[in-house]
């Protein structure tokens, strides 16, 4: 596709429900971001791929996350037992290269979720 | 950390105001981005600057890169109500294996 897509777009679940959040970054792009934003906030850095492996997954804020990515291109983010503090914007953005040149981060239009 | 401050935090302008927000770190940056996020939407990258005093424009925007690379600024001249949102200045991080860490972010407002 032309950018990067997310989804769903939105996403209302109940506390404690398991949720999964799908990234399509742009074709060839090599480097994938999982961002939080809450409302008003700035972006929260999650996890970071590189191919298919994760060098950074330092900023997932508990063992209740977890992201893969497969083939080098779609990146699922799965929150298990959703609390209400997750609610938030997850934003996802893919660059061509993490490093050097052509590595601005390309961002989807993200995905609202809310946890009743 | 390598974190990048940015400031200020808010701004509310006039339409037709200037409008400068900064980012500094307390490392050199081996380069530095910009990106606006307009309300409701998602970060847009707008800029990367490289060199020592380096300064780049686009029509009313100017970035600047500080002489010691520690700085940045982003400059808007004659404000228009097109240029609400948030401005967040993004440093790459030679830590875990290369990513953009990214300032907290300016919200600009502007008054018609």
């Amino acid at each position: 596709g032309a950018g990067v897509s997310q989804s769903p777009s939105n996403k209302v679940t109940e506390k404690g429900k398991d949720v999964e959040l799908r990234c399509d970054p742009i074709s060839g792009h090599t480097a994938l971001y999982w961002y939080r934003q809450s409302l008003g906030q700035g972006l929260e850095f999650l996890i970071y791929f590189q191919g298919n492996s994760a060098p950074d997954k330092s900023g997932l804020p508990s063992d209740r996350f977890s992201a893969e990515r497969t083939g080098g291109s779609v990146s699922t983010l799965t929150i298990q037992r959703t609390q209400q503090e997750d609610s938030a914007v997850y934003l996802c953005a893919s660059s061509l290269r993490a490093s050097g040149t052509h590595n601005e981060q390309f961002f989807g239009p993200g995905t609202r979720l809310t946890v009743l | 950390g390598q974190q990048v401050m940015q400031i200020p935090q808010y701004q509310h302008v006039q339409e037709g105001e200037d409008f400068t927000t900064y980012c500094n770190s307390s490392t050199t940056l081996s380069n530095i981005q910009w990106y606006k996020q307009r309300p409701g939407g998602h970060p847009v990258f707008l800029i990367q600057l490289v060199k020592s005093g380096e300064v780049k424009k686009q029509k009313r925007l100017t970035f600047q890169f500080g002489e010691a690379k520690k700085n940045s600024s982003l400059h808007i001249t004659a404000t228009q109500t097109t240029d609400v949102g948030t401005y967040f200045c993004a440093r790459l991080s030679m830590e875990y294996g290369n990513k953009l860490v990214f300032g907290a972010g300016t919200i600009l407002r502007v008054k018609s």
